[in-house]
């Protein structure tokens, strides 16, 4: 199956700094990739659609000067946390689909665990 | 997009089949059903999808009544590597949709 891979797989970093995960589609090109926010013991909440060459559509109440995503090329989409603070701590999943599939099947980064201390 | 609703959580003996029933009473003409399996700390993986009757693959079964408001996740004999977090998403298979997650049900298998 398609592979999506994501990185760094965990970061702590210091409140009021700024954190890029990257997420990439390892074996095929998507315009379209998906980022998730899972906190503890909850389930996959989507923040934001990620458009290849276009601004992303945020989900309400989701602040996008807090979580910036750029979808520069047809493999890569990147979240940027800005000046994170500790409730930014939460995991990041990022998710997309290959234009050829016919079952619109989601394929899942492995995540990435964010620590704001 | 239509709102699933499944049990929080479900345990079970090793061996044992089990069968996780979803409910999705506003299911549209053009959505599907998906399920994925969830491992702690790792995202989300595609177990089966169907619109409706009967779906098997190599890990499950997917059973869909007529009326397409509901769904069974069917696991045969399942192992102490089963537990994990099952969640039921309904939605259009066209690529540029995303999903929306429930809650999904935290299936524990006990040895």
């Amino acid at each position: 199956g398609a592979v999506v891979s994501q990185h760094p797989s965990w970061v702590i970093c210091k409140s009021g700094t700024s954190v890029k995960i990257e997420c990439r589609s390892l074996d095929f090109q998507a315009t379209t990739m998906f980022w998730y926010r899972q906190f503890p013991k909850q389930s996959l909440m989507l923040m934001a659609t990620s458009n290849e060459g276009s601004k992303a559509t945020y989900e309400q109440g989701v602040e996008k000067d807090k979580f910036l995503i750029n979808h520069a090329s047809l493999t890569l989409s990147t979240l940027t946390v800005t000046s994170a603070h500790p409730e930014d701590s939460s995991f990041y999943i990022c998710s997309a689909t290959p234009g050829q599939s016919n079952t619109g099947e989601l394929f899942f980064g492995e995540g990435s665990r964010l620590t704001v201390l | 997009l239509a709102k699933t609703t499944q049990p929080i959580s479900m345990d079970s003996y090793e061996g044992q089949e089990v069968n996780i029933t979803c409910s999705h009473n506003n299911i549209a003409t053009n959505d599907y059903i998906t399920w994925y399996q969830q491992f702690p700390s790792q995202g989300p993986r595609f177990i089966i999808q169907g619109y409706k009757t009967k779906v098997t693959n190599e890990v499950a079964s997917l059973f869909i009544p007529a009326d397409r408001k509901s769904s069974t996740l069917s696991l045969p004999r399942v192992s102490l590597s089963d537990t994990a977090v099952y969640y039921c998403l309904v939605g259009d298979k066209r690529r540029n949709t995303p999903l929306v997650f429930g809650k999904g049900t935290r299936l524990s298998v006990i040895a």
